[in-house]
C-alpha cells in the first residue's frame, strides 16, 4: 500500500486560506490525478497530468491548482476560489494515460472548511 | 450525456444468497467498464473490467450493449463482500478519463 501515499490524512482550513494536498508515488507512473468524493456521489475528476511538466483540467478544476515538477509528485491546492471544498479528496496514478491502465489510489484527504 | 447510473445505494443480502449490483450508462461509442472496489478502511481498488473477462473473488460482469449495463454479480455471497462497490466506464468521448456512478454499499448479513 506504500505505493502512492497522500497527506494529511485529515486538513482543516479557515475560510479564505489556500491549502495544499500532497500525492506522492513511487511506482513509476506517468499518469496522477486527482479526484473528488462527495457524499452519494461518484468521484470527479479536478485535474490529471500525463507526463512530467503537463496537466489538464477535469471536470471541476475551478477554484484549484496543480504542478507536476517531479514525476513521483502530483500536488493539489484548493485556493479561496473554491466556494465548497469540503470534500474527501482522492489521489491516483497510472502506468500510463490509456484505457486500460489501471487506476492505483492513495487513501485520501478528508478536507475540512471551518 | 455520458453518464455511470448505479439505482441502488444500498443493498443488503444474507450470507450464501446471490448478489447482484446494477449498473447502467449512457455512452456514444464504446467504452471500456471497470468495477471498483472500498472496503472497510481501505483504499478504493479495482475489483475487474470488462476488457478482461475475468472472475475476481468470485464476481463476474458481463457487458450487454444492447441494454448499456454491466452489472455486477456473485452466485454466493459471502460476508467480507461488504463493502461500496463503484461502476466507472472510459472511452474516447470522454477523454479516456473515468466517469463513475455514485456507488452501492453492499452489506452482507450472517
Amino acid at each position: 500500500d506504500g505505493g502512492i501515499t497522500q497527506s494529511p490524512k485529515y486538513l482543516f482550513r479557515k475560510e479564505g486560506q489556500n491549502v495544499t494536498l500532497s500525492c506522492e508515488q513511487n511506482l513509476n507512473h506517468d499518469a496522477m490525478y486527482w479526484y473528488r468524493q462527495d457524499p452519494g456521489q461518484g468521484l470527479r475528476l479536478i485535474y490529471y497530468s500525463q507526463i512530467v511538466n503537463d496537466f489538464q483540467k477535469g471536470d471541476i478544476a475551478e477554484g484549484y491548482s496543480v504542478s507536476r515538477e517531479k514525476k513521483e509528485s502530483f500536488p493539489l491546492t484548493v485556493t479561496s476560489a473554491q466556494k465548497n471544498p469540503t470534500a474527501f479528496y482522492l489521489c491516483a496514478s497510472s502506468l500510463r494515460d490509456s484505457v486500460t491502465d489501471t487506476q492505483y489510489f492513495g487513501p485520501g484527504t478528508r478536507l475540512t472548511v471551518l | 450525456a455520458q453518464r455511470v447510473t448505479q439505482p441502488e445505494k444500498l443493498l443488503s443480502v444474507f450470507k450464501g444468497a446471490p448478489v447482484e449490483l446494477k449498473c447502467n450508462y449512457s455512452y456514444s461509442g464504446s467504452p471500456e467498464l471497470f468495477w471498483y472496489v472500498q472496503y472497510s478502511r481501505q483504499r478504493l481498488q479495482l475489483l475487474l473490467r470488462h476488457i478482461s473477462r475475468e472472475s475476481i473473488k468470485g464476481f463476474t460482469a458481463d457487458l450487454n450493449k444492447g441494454e448499456t449495463s454491466f452489472h455486477l454479480k456473485k452466485p454466493f455471497a459471502q460476508e467480507e463482500d461488504s463493502a461500496m462497490y463503484y461502476c466507472a466506464l472510459r472511452g474516447m468521448d470522454s477523454n479516456y478519463q473515468l466517469i463513475w456512478g455514485a456507488g452501492t454499499k453492499l452489506i452482507i448479513k450472517p
